[in-house]
């Protein structure tokens, strides 16, 4: 099973600042890192897909990139909506498909 | 526009069993993979389980193997889980999942398993 470790575990921004959320997968996932998105209460969200192509209606201040074990997610300027927590998850090797333990962005 | 409505969630006793369902609409159901997720209280997601799109290939955790098991009615565009020998550790919000070409793309709400006592 591949093992998906993000960091850190909370990352605290002001509005209107970049933040940078990290994934690694114990072993190469090639392209095949997604990114979803989670509010409380809320379905999770696909953001980013084969590592860096952004779902549809995604909007553009968000990024991915990295191929086989080291990930990032960028926020290029947080918005209010954009405080939740994110998750990383491979599908290179399934089954299971793995996900990381979540990143928490939280207003500073 | 794509919906996953998950139901059949409650609060059920050790070694109890349950029924999940999930009525899908929105997109052509028999040509898709689908899959559960669930998460604990306070912790991340963790897949649970597949099933192709004819229910001809099922797949399932290690924690739920033998325990779960997973189908679908393209019929009636839905997706079940049927779940016995529960163990508190299954206690968490169970998601119905839509997968396109190895991602999964939508989910639903989520419906809230409780394994207690």
């Amino acid at each position: 099973e591949i093992v998906m470790t993000q960091s850190p575990a909370t990352l605290s921004v002001s509005p209107g600042e970049r933040a940078t959320l990290s994934c690694r997968a114990s072993q190469s996932v090639n392209s095949m890192l997604a990114w979803y998105q989670h509010k409380p209460g809320q379905a999770p969200r696909l953001l980013i897909y084969e590592a860096s192509t952004r779902a549809t209606g995604v909007p553009a201040r968000f990024s991915g990139s990295g191929s086989g074990t080291d990930f990032t997610l960028t926020i290029s300027s947080l918005q209010s909506e954009d405080f939740a927590v994110y998750y990383c998850q491979q599908y290179h090797n399934w089954p299971p498909e793995t996900f990381g333990q979540g990143t928490k962005v939280e207003i500073k | 526009e794509v919906q996953l409505v998950e139901s059949g969630g409650a609060a059920v006793q050790p070694g109890g069993s349950l029924r999940l369902s999930c009525a899908t609409s929105g997109f052509t159901f028999d040509d898709y993979t689908m899959h559960w997720v669930r998460q604990a209280p306070g912790k991340g997601l963790e897949w649970v389980s597949l099933i192709t799109w004819d229910g001809g290939s099922t797949f399932y955790a290690d924690s739920v193997r033998g325990r779960f098991t997973i189908s679908r009615d393209n019929s009636k565009n839905s997706l079940s889980l049927q779940m016995h020998s529960l163990r508190t550790e299954d206690t968490a919000l169970y998601y119905c999942t839509k997968e396109r070409l190895r991602i999964i793309d939508y989910w639903g709400q989520g419906t809230l398993v409780t394994v207690s006592s």
